[in-house]
């Protein structure tokens, strides 16, 4: 089945470390896309990537890294600079032949700092 | 400034009944799109419904609906015959373009409570 993988889906991490969250998508989509939920918020994108090896900062990319070196796959790293890591983190991809180009999204991935 | 708006942190509705809730953007595009998500406890977002900014009729999906007002800049969904799966937080988004790029930017949501 086609689909996004986001992995893990529980993480917890410890002040100061780094952690990388884990995307993969078989859509053959062009486009993958990484939110931030905050309880009782709406989603607020952090990065985004059109095409391989290319990605734009979203409105909240401060302490957060992305790679795009695969189609297929687009991790996110939460930095030891990123203030308020504590989130639920959100994957998605969409393509540019689709009618609508909504977006699909994983099932998400929970970092809890400790 | 929010680009997407919905003013109903919370909504409730009695099984069976229809629900509106509400959206309103802001854009100066003239071409945009307008999408409706649902989000249940478990997390994932579900795409529910899309309406382009050229399309003349509202459009429709099963239960769901969406009520278009262009000049007011509203993009309202309606759910007819609410169940109890409908209870979910539900989250409007438009597709905005900038440099090339498109992106979808999200309202904060309301939360639906289906009563039985």
């Amino acid at each position: 089945d086609g689909g996004i993988t986001q992995s893990p889906k529980y993480l917890f991490r410890k002040e100061g470390q780094n952690v990388t969250l884990s995307c993969e998508q078989n859509l053959n989509h062009d486009a993958m896309y990484w939110y931030r939920q905050d309880p009782g918020q709406g989603l607020r994108l952090i990065y985004y990537s059109q095409i391989v090896n290319d990605f734009q900062k979203g409105d909240i990319a401060e302490g957060y890294s992305v790679s795009r070196e695969k189609k297929e796959s687009f991790p996110l790293t939460v930095t030891s600079a990123q203030k308020n890591p504590t989130a639920f983190y959100l994957c998605a991809s969409s393509s540019y032949r689709a009618d609508t180009g909504e977006l699909f999204f994983g099932e998400g991935s929970r970092l809890t700092v400790l | 400034a929010q680009k997407i708006t919905q003013t109903q942190p919370g909504m409730f509705v009695q099984e069976k009944e229809a629900v509106t809730l509400d959206c309103t953007y802001d854009t100066s595009d003239p071409s945009y799109g307008l999408f409706w998500y649902k989000q249940p406890s478990s997390g994932e977002m579900i795409f529910l419904i899309y309406q382009g900014s050229y399309d003349q009729q509202n459009a429709t999906e099963g239960r769901y609906s969406l009520n278009f007002q262009k000049a007011r800049k509203s993009a309202n969904l309606v759910i007819s015959a609410s169940q109890l799966g409908d209870s979910a937080m539900y989250f409007c988004a438009m597709r905005e373009e900038k440099g090339g790029s498109e992106k979808l930017v999200f309202g904060k949501g309301t939360k639906l409570t289906v009563n039985p």
